[in-house]
């Protein structure tokens, strides 16, 4: 399979308990973006990089939340101190993007459930 | 801040009938309004794009209109199908994208 691929696929954890999660993009992709989709919502973006050079990050992203990108391959997203509300479906997406956004495409997610 | 509005949050139709999803956004420098269709319990997948050099496209019974004067955009679903029942999320942007909130179609057999 070379999608986009997430690992792990579920994890469930205790409140205040570290998580890290780690994603694959395609491997020609140039562009990876993080997202929290909550049911009912669409994705909510976390942060994105360009190679390993992380562009941006929400303004309303906790300073909990840290991802990283190391060799402009996979990337890992780690939330600190995890509360019940972090319990959400956490997707990843690439994209070979020049000048501007292009199509991304998406991994399986990680359903994060915080108890 | 950027935002995405969508409408309507939930749309109902009849086989073969046409659906029509509308969105607005905020941030006047997007460029790039993607379509994404999701099934449930699947990832997004991108099902049709625009950009703001050009106010029309279309790809088979899909097509997107783009108003950048007006900030709106919406996509048009013709001769619906079972199969065409998901949630549906615009989006924009230009660097990354901001997504709405979701239509959910229903297409009745």
């Amino acid at each position: 399979d070379t999608g986009v691929s997430q690992d792990p696929r579920h994890k469930i954890t205790k409140r205040g308990q570290n998580v890290t999660f780690r994603c694959d993009p395609i491997s020609e992709h140039n562009r990876l973006y993080w997202y929290r989709q909550t049911l009912g919502q669409g994705p909510e973006f976390l942060t994105y990089f360009q190679n390993e050079a992380q562009l941006e990050k929400s303004r309303l992203l906790s300073d909990r939340f840290s991802a990283e990108r190391p060799k402009g391959s996979f990337s890992t997203l780690e939330i600190q101190r995890t509360e019940q509300g972090d319990s959400a479906m956490y997707l990843c997406a690439s994209s070979l993007a020049g000048t501007g956004a292009s199509e991304q495409y998406f991994g399986p997610g990680t359903r994060l459930t915080v108890t | 801040g950027e935002n995405v509005e969508q409408h309507p949050s939930t749309l109902s139709v009849q086989e073969g009938d046409s659906a029509v999803i509308k969105c607005t956004y905020s941030d006047s420098a997007s460029n790039y309004f993607p379509w994404y269709k999701q099934e449930l319990g699947k990832r997004p997948q991108l099902i049709i794009d625009i950009r703001s050099n050009v106010g029309e496209k279309k790809d088979q019974r899909i097509a997107v209109t783009l108003n950048k004067t007006a900030k709106h955009f919406s996509l048009h679903i013709t001769e619906t199908q079972p199969e065409d029942s998901a949630v549906y999320f615009c989006a924009a942007g230009y660097d990354k994208v901001i997504f709405g909130p979701g239509t959910s179609l229903s297409v009745i057999p």
